[in-house]
């Protein structure tokens, strides 16, 4: 079965730093990869994803993301943080030609200093 | 605002009772997804349901169920609650099925929490 990890719990960043939160996956094949956004007290919103073709994504509200097969990563970057970009973001993996359903990291919660 | 709304907000209530959770899609959406976010377990999907029938299942306990109405709003019954089911529960919505991809949009959820 697909896995995915986020191995930072936790990540602090000034306004204005820039931000790369990491992201693995373990699939054979190369999966439909995503990336969403949760602020406090509201649902899951996608930043965007990568299913074939250019291996950098771009995504909204600034946000990129590039695919690197031989890593099995999908790292979601940005230039420039916004203290409204504090929020906990998921790295997800679905099985490419399947259900298209999610399955998700255990999430990355960023803090924003002024 | 997603369009998926979803209520209560919050529901608190003891071990051993049931609760229902209901979900309204985004107009025009025939599908609609249920999933469990956890400290223990992360987030993680439950059920689907397409067009009134279930579609896909996840993770989901037997003391759980689900349907959706001819309206297409859906509801999660989750009974003889144990502590371990205090979560926040999430519904989404896609516009199609599990033939090709559609995008997912989650409503703010709903806070159970079992006393």
């Amino acid at each position: 079965a697909q896995s995915v990890t986020q191995p930072d719990i936790h990540i602090t960043v000034s306004e204005g730093a820039s931000l790369e939160l990491r992201c693995n996956y373990s699939y054979g094949a190369t999966p439909y990869l995503f990336w969403y956004v949760q602020s406090p007290g509201q649902g899951l919103q996608l930043l965007l994803k990568y299913f074939s073709g250019d291996t950098l994504v771009q995504g909204i509200k600034g946000f990129e993301a590039e695919f690197k097969r031989s890593q099995s990563s999908f790292n979601l970057r940005k230039p420039s943080v916004h203290w409204s970009d504090a929020a906990e973001y998921f790295c997800a993996v679905a099985l490419s030609g399947g259900s298209y359903i999610p399955t998700f990291g255990r999430g990355t919660s960023l803090i924003v200093h002024p | 605002d997603s369009g998926v709304t979803q209520t209560p907000k919050h529901l608190i209530t003891a071990t051993g009772q049931r609760v229902t959770l209901r979900c309204s899609p985004r107009s025009g959406d025939l599908s609609v997804y249920w999933y469990q976010q956890s400290l223990d377990q992360g987030l993680q999907f439950l059920i689907q349901y397409y067009n009134g029938e279930e579609r896909a299942k996840g993770n989901i306990l037997e003391r759980f169920s689900a349907q959706q109405f001819p309206d297409l709003h859906s509801e999660l019954n989750l009974s003889s609650l144990e502590l371990g089911d205090s979560a926040l529960y999430f519904c989404a919505s896609s516009a199609g099925g599990l033939a090709s991809y559609n995008e997912q949009f989650f409503g703010p959820g709903t806070r159970l929490t079992v006393l």
